[in-house]
């Protein structure tokens, strides 16, 4: 079965950039999406697959793609970019496939 | 815009079957824009895809949960449900209902999520 990979967490000094991988073979043929979630919250769609961002997601936020693996940058990171970021794409059967999350600490 | 807002049982017991429904607003279950879908968290844990359905009736179930997943819907209460059958201690989750837009070849996302609703599987 097809799989996403992310690390399971990354650290960055206020108002630095963050990097946020993930890796998977579906990633070759389809673009990653990628959402924000808090304690107690539902995910928020940060970015959709081909790099929209739905208003109200500052273009600190973006994103990009090479080979298997898709990359979310957030530039200039602020202490309200804290928390778990998941990535997602289209699997080989048609649904949706998830990846792991990263927590992104913001020190 | 729309807004989804799932409701069920907080508690089901082990090999009982867990029932949700999601009532949608502000839009048509009937629209051919989206898939209407399922999706779960564990407490700790990420977020897994259970499975989806359009509004022609084509359904799409995550393999690993196929065999005790039911998706339907109902047009005329503009909502759609998930049942999950023979439930264990690892189906506790938080279960959230979505919007999977339709049309764009290149990739497969989540535009519109419910609150989400914990689910106990417990005697």
């Amino acid at each position: 079965s097809s799989e996403l990979a992310q690390d399971p967490a990354v650290s960055v000094a206020l108002g630095q950039t963050a990097r946020i991988k993930c890796q998977g073979d579906t990633l070759r043929g389809y673009h990653a999406t990628w959402y924000q979630q808090k304690p107690g919250q539902a995910p928020v769609l940060v970015i959709s697959a081909k790099d929209h961002r739905p208003s109200g997601i500052p273009d600190r936020f973006s994103a990009s793609r090479s080979g298997d693996t898709a990359s979310l940058t957030i530039t200039g990171a602020q202490a309200g970019d804290e928390g778990d970021y998941y990535c997602n794409s289209r699997d080989t059967s048609g649904g949706l496939l998830f990846g792991g999350g990263t927590h992104l600490t913001v020190l | 815009q729309l807004q989804l807002q799932e409701s069920g049982p907080g508690l089901v017991k082990p090999s009982e079957t867990l029932s949700l429904t999601c009532a949608v607003s502000g839009g048509s279950i009937s629209s051919s824009y989206y898939y209407w879908g399922w999706i779960r968290q564990p407490p700790g844990k990420g977020l897994e895809w259970i499975g989806n359905i359009y509004f022609s009736g084509d359904i799409y179930y995550n393999p690993s949960l196929e065999s005790r997943v039911n998706i339907s819907m109902d047009t005329s209460k503009n909502q759609f449900s998930l049942k999950l059958s023979s439930v264990t201690a690892a189906d506790t989750a938080v279960y959230y209902c979505a919007t999977v837009p339709t049309g764009y070849a290149y990739g497969y996302w989540v535009d519109s999520w419910g609150q989400g609703t914990l689910v106990t599987v417990s005697s």
